[in-house]
C-alpha cells in the first residue's frame, strides 16, 4: 500500500540554525499537505502543495514539492523557540472514489534557547 | 480554528467497558476522521465519514465502530476496551471535495484504559 516516510524522526537545533524534514511517497502523490502540531496541542494546518515542482514561502518557512510528485520537504531558516513542535506531511492521491491519503510519522523539531 | 469540539476530554476507564467519543462540528463539513496518536506511530486513520451514515475503515479500525447520524455528529465507540486502546484520539473534519482536502483537528480527547 501506500507509504510516506518522514525524515529525521527527531531534530535539536541552537535557536537562529536552520531546520528541514522531508517527506518521501512509494507512490504519486496528487497533493501534499504540511500541518505543525504544538506540544499538548493539535495537528494544524500549514499549507497544501498541489503542482509539480511547487514552491512555497510563509515567512521562514519554504514549503517544496517534488518533480516527480513524490517527495516534499519543509525548512525552516533561522529557528526560534516558537517552532517547537512535531511537523507532519500529510499525502493525497486521488484515485479511488473517495480518493487517499495518508500522514507522515512526523519530525519533532526541539530548539534550544 | 474551524469550530470543532472533542468530549470528553479526558477519560479513564477498565478494560472491558465501552466507551464512546464524541466529536461536534459547526463548520458542515462533508467528511470527517477519528484518528489515534501514539508515541513512534504519528497519526493513524482509524474511520471515516463521507456523509450521513456513510463510513468506511482506516488503517487500525479493529476494535473500534463509528456512528454518524447528523452532518455535525461522529462518535467513536470502544465496545470492549483494551489497554492497548490507550491513546490520545484525534477528529477531524474536512471540506466537500475529496478525503485529500485540508484538515481541521479537534482537541482531542487522552484515554487511558486500566
Amino acid at each position: 500500500g501506500q507509504q510516506v516516510m518522514q525524515i529525521p524522526q527527531y531534530q535539536h537545533v541552537q535557536e537562529g540554525e536552520d531546520f528541514t524534514t522531508y517527506c518521501n511517497s512509494s507512490t504519486t502523490l496528487s497533493n501534499i499537505q504540511w500541518y505543525k502540531q504544538r506540544p499538548g496541542g493539535h495537528p494544524v494546518f500549514l499549507i497544501q502543495l498541489v503542482k509539480s515542482g511547487e514552491v512555497k514561502k510563509q515567512k521562514r518557512l519554504t514549503f517544496q514539492f517534488g518533480e516527480a510528485k513524490k517527495n516534499s520537504s519543509l525548512h525552516i531558516t533561522a529557528t526560534q523557540t516558537t517552532d517547537v513542535g512535531t511537523y507532519f506531511c500529510h499525502g493525497g492521491n486521488y484515485g479511488g472514489s473517495q480518493g487517499n491519503l495518508i500522514f507522515g510519522k512526523g519530525t519533532k523539531l526541539s530548539v534550544k534557547p | 480554528d474551524a469550530g470543532i469540539t472533542q468530549s470528553p476530554r479526558h477519560k479513564v476507564t477498565e478494560t472491558g467497558t465501552p466507551v464512546t467519543l464524541r466529536c461536534h462540528q459547526t463548520e458542515n463539513h462533508r467528511y470527517m476522521y477519528w484518528y489515534r496518536q501514539d508515541p513512534g506511530h504519528g497519526l493513524r486513520l482509524i474511520h471515516y465519514s463521507y456523509g450521513v451514515k456513510d463510513t468506511d475503515k482506516g488503517e487500525v479500525s479493529d476494535g473500534y465502530s463509528v456512528s454518524r447520524s447528523k452532518t455535525e455528529d461522529f462518535l467513536l465507540t470502544l465496545e470492549s476496551a483494551t489497554s492497548s486502546q490507550t491513546s490520545v484520539y484525534f477528529c477531524a473534519t474536512g471540506g466537500d471535495g475529496r478525503r485529500t482536502d485540508t484538515q481541521y483537528f479537534g482537541p482531542g480527547t487522552r484515554l487511558t484504559v486500566l
